[in-house]
C-alpha cells in the first residue's frame, strides 16, 4: 500500500532562517499532497497543499515543491518565527482514494 | 470560519466498555472521516463515509468499530468493547470533495483513555 516517509524527525533553526522538510511517497497514483501543522494538543491544520499537475505552490512564507518523477515533495518555510514551532505532517492521497496517508511528522523548533 | 467540532474533548472508559465519539462536520461538506493518533505518533486513517455508507476503511477499522450519521448534522464513531490499545486521540474530518480531490478539515479531537 501507499507509504509516506518524512525527514527530518526534528529540526531546530534560528529565528529568521529557513526550514525545509522533505517527504517521499511510494505510489505513483498519488495526486494530492497536503501539509498539516499541529501544535501541541491541537488539531492538524491544513497550511498548504499541491496537486500532481503543479510543480510548486507558494503562500507568503510557505512554499511546497513536488517532483513527480522522483516521487518526493518538500515544504519550505522562509523567515521562520517562533510561532512556526510545531509538528508538521506531510500526507498523500491516491487518485480514487479518500484516505490521507501521513508521514511520521517533523518537530520544528524555531529558536528566538 | 466554519469548523468541525467534536465531543467530548476527553473520554475515560474502562476496558470492555463501549464508547461513542461525536462529531459535527462542516455543514456543506459531504465526505466524513475518522482518524486516530496514538500519543507521539502519526495520524492514521480509520474510515471514510459518504452518502450514508462507508466508502473506504483501513485495517484498523475492524468489527469493533462502526460509524453512523444518525441525523443531518452528527457523525459518530462507536467502539465496542474497548481495549487498552484503543487509547488515542480520535480526529473527525470532513471535506466538500471526494476521492483524491478535497482538502480535509480536522476537528479538535477526542482524547480516549482506556483503563
Amino acid at each position: 500500500g501507499e507509504n509516506v516517509e518524512q525527514h527530518p524527525s526534528t529540526l531546530s533553526v534560528q529565528e529568521g532562517d529557513s526550514a525545509v522538510i522533505k517527504c517521499t511517497y511510494s505510489d505513483s497514483a498519488s495526486n494530492y499532497f497536503p501539509w498539516y501543522k499541529q501544535e501541541l494538543g491541537k488539531r492538524p491544520q491544513l497550511i498548504i497543499d499541491i496537486r500532481s499537475n503543479v510543480g510548486e505552490k507558494k503562500d507568503q512564507r510557505i512554499a511546497v515543491t513536488l517532483n513527480k518523477t522522483a516521487k518526493h515533495f518538500s515544504l519550505h518555510i522562509t523567515e521562520t518565527q517562533p510561532e512556526d514551532s510545531a509538528v508538521y505532517f506531510c500526507a498523500a492521497v491516491m487518485d480514487s482514494s479518500y484516505k490521507l496517508i501521513f508521514g511520521s511528522g517533523t518537530r520544528l523548533l524555531v529558536r528566538p | 470560519e466554519p469548523e468541525v467540532t467534536q465531543t467530548p474533548s476527553h473520554q475515560v472508559t474502562q476496558m470492555g466498555q463501549e464508547v461513542i465519539l461525536r462529531c459535527v462536520p462542516i455543514s456543506n461538506h459531504l465526505y466524513f472521516y475518522w482518524y486516530r493518533q496514538i500519543l507521539g505518533q502519526k495520524v492514521e486513517f480509520l474510515v471514510s463515509f459518504y452518502n450514508n455508507e462507508i466508502s473506504e476503511k483501513s485495517e484498523i477499522f475492524d468489527d469493533q468499530f462502526s460509524v453512523e450519521r444518525p441525523d443531518g448534522s452528527n457523525f459518530t464513531l462507536k467502539i465496542r468493547s474497548t481495549k487498552l490499545e484503543d487509547s488515542a486521540m480520535y480526529f473527525c474530518a470532513s471535506s466538500s470533495s471526494g476521492a483524491g480531490l478535497g482538502e480535509q478539515y480536522f476537528g479538535p479531537g477526542t482524547r480516549l483513555t482506556v483503563t
